[in-house]
């Protein structure tokens, strides 16, 4: 069985400051690993997501992620954030070999608040 | 593209009703979709997985003769909320896994349920 744990409930930063949101999961297999954001009230939006390759993957409004087999980590960063950013942060694993038929499994997320 | 559209974003029933909630795939055909139900500031937890043509599979704890799900093409699924009580109220959020080379999760815009 797979799980994630998102180590902080609630980040406040300040506007242009930079961000870490921390993410370490477990596996007993190949995984793939997702982060997506929330705004209240809507769907989920794809951040970034890491299948293979490059360990540091690069997504949309200047966040970005390290792929850490050793620790287990998928950590989010952005080194200057924005009001827009405030929003839940979700991270989330799938089985990369298609166990679990492809079910993934959330974090309990991530508030982050930026402040000006 | 890999667009996942939901309906109705909210609704209102009298507790009794049953109420349908329906998620199209506009661009891709969508094998595999994931429901989740999200409480107030928590995480997504997933109900029920249906694939095409099959009956879904409900996780431990949800009750299928209640949340009744239907993927019967490859572009559409639904959930129907049968006989709705106050303690179903929730936002409901679908999800299809995305194949090929833009593979991943993608969600609808989430369905909030108010039952009075």
């Amino acid at each position: 069985a797979q799980s994630v744990t998102q180590l902080d409930s609630q980040v406040p930063v300040f506007e242009e400051a930079p961000v870490e949101l921390r993410c370490n999961y477990s596996s007993s297999v190949s995984v793939y690993l997702f982060w997506y954001v929330q705004y209240p009230n809507q769907g989920l939006q794809l951040l970034l997501k890491y299948l293979s390759g490059s360990t540091l993957v690069k997504g949309i409004n200047g966040f970005e992620a390290e792929f850490n087999k050793s620790q287990t980590s998928f950590h989010l960063r952005k080194p200057s954030v924005h009001i827009s950013d405030t929003a839940e942060y979700f991270c989330a694993v799938s089985d990369g070999s298609g166990g679990s038929n492809y079910k993934l499994t959330f974090g309990k997320g991530t508030l982050l608040t930026v402040n000006p | 593209g890999a667009v996942v559209s939901q309906h109705p974003s909210r609704v209102i029933c009298k507790s009794g009703t049953s109420v349908k909630i329906e998620c199209r795939s506009l661009d891709f055909q969508a094998t595999t979709m994931f429901w989740y139900r999200q409480f107030p500031k928590q995480s997504l937890m997933l109900m029920a997985t249906s694939n095409e043509g099959s009956k879904a599979t409900y996780e431990q704890g949800v009750e299928k003769d209640k949340f009744l799900i239907n993927h019967a093409s490859l572009t559409l699924s639904t959930l129907t909320v049968t006989s709705a009580h106050p303690e179903d109220s929730s936002f409901y959020i679908c999800s299809a896994r995305v194949i090929g080379g833009n593979y991943g999760y993608t969600f609808g815009s989430g369905t909030r349920l108010t039952v009075v």
